[in-house]
């Protein structure tokens, strides 16, 4: 079984100040790991992934993510917080090899101008 | 390249009334998923897919079928509609093979349904 969970129903942050939004997850096996946006009445959009390589992966608009295996984490983070990140985020897991994604409840992000 | 379609947008239907939700995608991904999205809950799967003609069962798949003819189409059928699947529907697609974009899920823009 592989599952995710996104310790935060919020976080809130001021412009300008970095943001973490934080990620741990369970698989067996290797963990393939993703962050997903959703702004309000659209659909997800990717905005990382951590397949293998390098455990601080950049992403679109900024954001970067680390993996840590010993931690079983892959917290979402931006050195700047901009208004147009406010939004839901979603982490997600798949094992490798198993063709099912698993989705976190999702983080709502605020930043405050 | 239009992506991932689905239609209705939005849906009102009484208990017990079925409907199909219709999904389309024109990027030729093996891989295609139905999740639902409902407060609290986050995105569950429904039904999965990973190439025409073979389907199988999510987290949450009672009350669902699906069916996948063609690797365009991925239909969602809701035999007998209950309120509990009162909920927003979001189709996925993506590759199961190649050097890039493997894994990464491509969404449609939902399905807004409500069962009274």
């Amino acid at each position: 079984a592989q599952s995710v969970a996104q310790p935060e129903d919020q976080v809130n942050v001021a412009e300008g100040n970095p943001l973490t939004v934080k990620c741990t997850y369970s698989v067996s096996g290797n963990p393939y790991l993703f962050w997903y946006v959703q702004y309000p009445n659209r659909g997800l959009q990717f905005l990382l992934k951590y397949i293998t390589g390098d455990n601080l992966v950049k992403g679109s608009y900024g954001f970067e993510a680390e993996f840590n295996k010993s931690q079983t984490s892959f917290h979402l983070k931006k050195p700047s917080a901009l208004v147009s990140d406010s939004a839901l985020y979603f982490c997600a897991v798949r094992s490798g090899g198993y063709q099912k994604v698993t989705f976190g409840i999702g983080t709502k992000l605020q930043v405050i101008p | 390249n239009a992506g991932v379609t689905q239609t209705p947008k939005f849906q009102v239907l009484k208990t017990g009334q079925s409907m199909t939700l219709q999904c389309a995608q024109d990027m030729n991904h093996e891989y295609m998923s139905w999740y639902r999205q409902d407060p609290g809950m986050g995105l569950r799967l429904i039904h999965y897919s990973v190439g025409a003609g073979i389907t199988d069962q999510g987290e949450v798949p009672n009350g669902y079928n699906v069916s996948r003819s063609t690797t365009e189409d991925f239909p969602l059928r809701l035999l007998s509609a209950a309120p509990s699947q009162t909920s927003v529907y979001f189709c996925a697609s993506r590759p199961t093979s190649g050097s890039d974009g493997t894994d990464t899920q491509y969404f449609g823009p939902g399905t807004r349904l409500t069962v009274l």
